[in-house]
C-alpha cells in the first residue's frame, strides 16, 4: 500500500551491527505498529504506538527499540543485530475501528 | 498469547470454482476479525472484516462467515481467479491488539 512506505526494502547486515528500519505513512493515522514475520509463524508484534508520546512493547520487543519521530514516522532499531532477527518486518497503521494497513515490508538478513 | 490457527496450510482450486479458507480462534473476548491477502514480496492487504455482532458479511466476490459458538471464521471467494493466488490469513482482536494466523496458501489452477 503506497500510503505506508518502508525503507529499506532489503537489507543485509552483520551480527553486532546497529540498523534502523523506517516507516512513513500518509494515512493520517495515530496508531502505528511494527511486526515481524517468520516462515510458519503468524505476524508477531514488536512495538506499537498510539500517538507520538505513547510507545508500548509488544510480545517480542527484546533486542529492538523504536522511535516515533512524528505522527507519520515510526522507526525500528536493532541495537546489535543477531542472526535470529533475520525476518520480514512490516510496519502497519490503523485508525480504529478500521483494520490495520500494512507497508510493503523490509526483508532483513543478519549474517 | 492467543491462538489463531488455520485448518489447512495449502489449498488448490480450479479457476472459476469457489474457495473456502478456514480459521479457528481461541479468545472468546475477540470482537473484531479480519482477513488479509498476502502476495509474494508484498505486505498483507486487507480483504474484509467482520465484527462479533454479525455472522456474515459480503464484499466483492468475498464473504466472511463468523461462528462464535465454535470460534470459527471462514473466507469464501467466489469464482476464484489466478490473481487470487496468495497466502490468506485471519486476524482476531479487540481493536487495540491483533493476533494473526499463520496463513493458508491458495493456488489457483488455470
Amino acid at each position: 500500500d503506497a500510503d505506508v512506505t518502508q525503507t529499506p526494502r532489503n537489507r543485509i547486515t552483520k551480527t553486532g551491527k546497529r540498523i534502523m528500519l523506517e516507516c512513513s505513512q500518509t494515512k493520517g493515522h495515530d496508531r502505528m505498529y511494527w511486526y515481524r514475520q517468520d516462515p510458519g509463524l503468524g505476524l508477531r508484534l514488536i512495538y506499537y504506538s498510539f500517538d507520538v508520546k505513547d510507545i508500548n512493547k509488544g510480545e517480542i520487543s527484546d533486542g529492538y527499540s523504536v522511535s516515533r519521530q512524528a505522527q507519520a514516522k515510526f522507526s525500528l532499531s536493532l541495537e546489535s543485530a543477531i542472526p535470529n532477527q533475520t525476518a520480514l518486518y512490516f510496519c502497519a497503521t490503523s485508525d480504529p475501528p478500521r483494520p490495520q494497513y500494512f507497508g510493503p515490508g523490509t526483508r532483513l538478513l543478519v549474517l | 498469547g492467543e491462538s489463531v490457527g488455520l485448518h489447512l496450510p495449502t489449498l488448490s482450486v480450479q479457476e472459476g470454482d469457489n474457495s473456502i479458507i478456514n480459521c479457528a480462534y481461541s479468545n472468546s473476548a475477540s470482537d473484531y476479525f479480519i482477513w488479509y491477502k498476502q502476495e509474494s514480496g508484498k505486505g498483507p492487504q486487507f480483504i474484509i472484516d467482520i465484527r462479533s455482532n454479525m455472522d456474515k458479511r459480503q464484499g466483492q466476490r468475498v464473504t466472511v462467515l463468523l461462528n462464535k459458538t465454535v470460534k470459527h471464521l471462514s473466507l469464501q471467494i467466489a469464482a476464484t481467479q489466478p490473481g487470487d493466488s496468495a497466502v490468506y490469513f485471519c486476524a482476531e482482536g479487540t481493536g487495540n491488539q491483533f493476533y494473526f494466523g499463520t496463513g493458508t496458501s491458495l493456488t489457483v489452477i488455470p
